[in-house]
């Protein structure tokens, strides 16, 4: 039983359209995150929710746009889908919003802009 | 402005030897680090981490060192084993209470030869 799921794995898609993906834990965490990892394999924090309120929002262009309905929920919208989007964009969790507290990471969805 | 660093992009090691991953880092607010492991296709997986309180955690055969007056960390893998063989990321979390970040490097390859 997967403990952090997002849907889709893989998104390819043209440029200008508007794609969401979601993401899902089983875990009972208080915390949730995405992170985006470019060309370059860094892995950068994009936002992060605990219990179901936005606590970072690391200067990411108001295209996108997270939504958290309910705590185990933590989806992603991104209008106008623009080439340098793409990218692996992984979910995670923790227990909750502390230092030195591990993050439990989603498979990951890799993302093509075409 | 990178704070955590991983310069060695690459490293293989024979079976049964030691595996010494490197991280730097230039903040020294940082207060826990940790490191994770990522298969392809898959999540970061946490491994171990260490508070900026001490110099040693150890959890069977992952040993990590943090020297504060260096800025540096290292983990140990002995003995390594072919099954250890992924991308090794270093992480570093700073913030307030409530505004928790984890800073990744951009990761190690580690190979173990059988």
């Amino acid at each position: 039983d997967t403990a952090v799921s997002q849907t889709p794995k893989y998104l390819v898609t043209q440029m200008g359209n508007d794609k969401s993906i979601k993401c899902e834990q089983n875990l009972g965490h208080d915390t949730m995150y995405w992170y985006k990892q470019d060309s370059k394999k860094f892995l950068k924090i994009m936002f992060s929710y605990n219990n179901k309120e936005l606590i970072i929002n690391e200067t990411v262009p108001n295209r996108f746009s997270p939504k958290s309905p309910d705590k185990a929920h933590l989806n992603l919208h991104i209008n106008s889908l623009e080439l340098g989007d793409s990218a692996v964009y992984f979910c995670a969790s923790s227990l909750r919003h502390a230092g030195g507290t591990e993050a439990f990471f989603g498979q990951g969805t890799r993302l093509t802009v075409v | 402005d990178q704070q955590v660093k991983q310069n060695s992009p690459s490293l293989s090691v024979q079976e049964g030897r030691i595996s010494i991953l490197n991280c730097d880092y230039t903040n020294s607010m940082f207060d826990y680090f940790l490191w994770y492991k990522k298969y392809p296709a898959e999540g970061p997986t946490f491994l171990i981490s260490i508070s900026s309180i001490k110099d040693k955690n150890e959890d069977g055969r992952f040993t990590v060192f943090l020297n504060k007056s260096a800025k540096h960390l290292s983990l140990h893998i002995v003995p390594s084993q072919p099954g250890d063989s992924a991308v090794y990321f270093c992480a570093a979390s700073l913030g307030a209470s409530g505004t928790y970040k984890y800073i990744f490097g951009t990761g190690t390859r580690l190979k173990v030869l059988a």
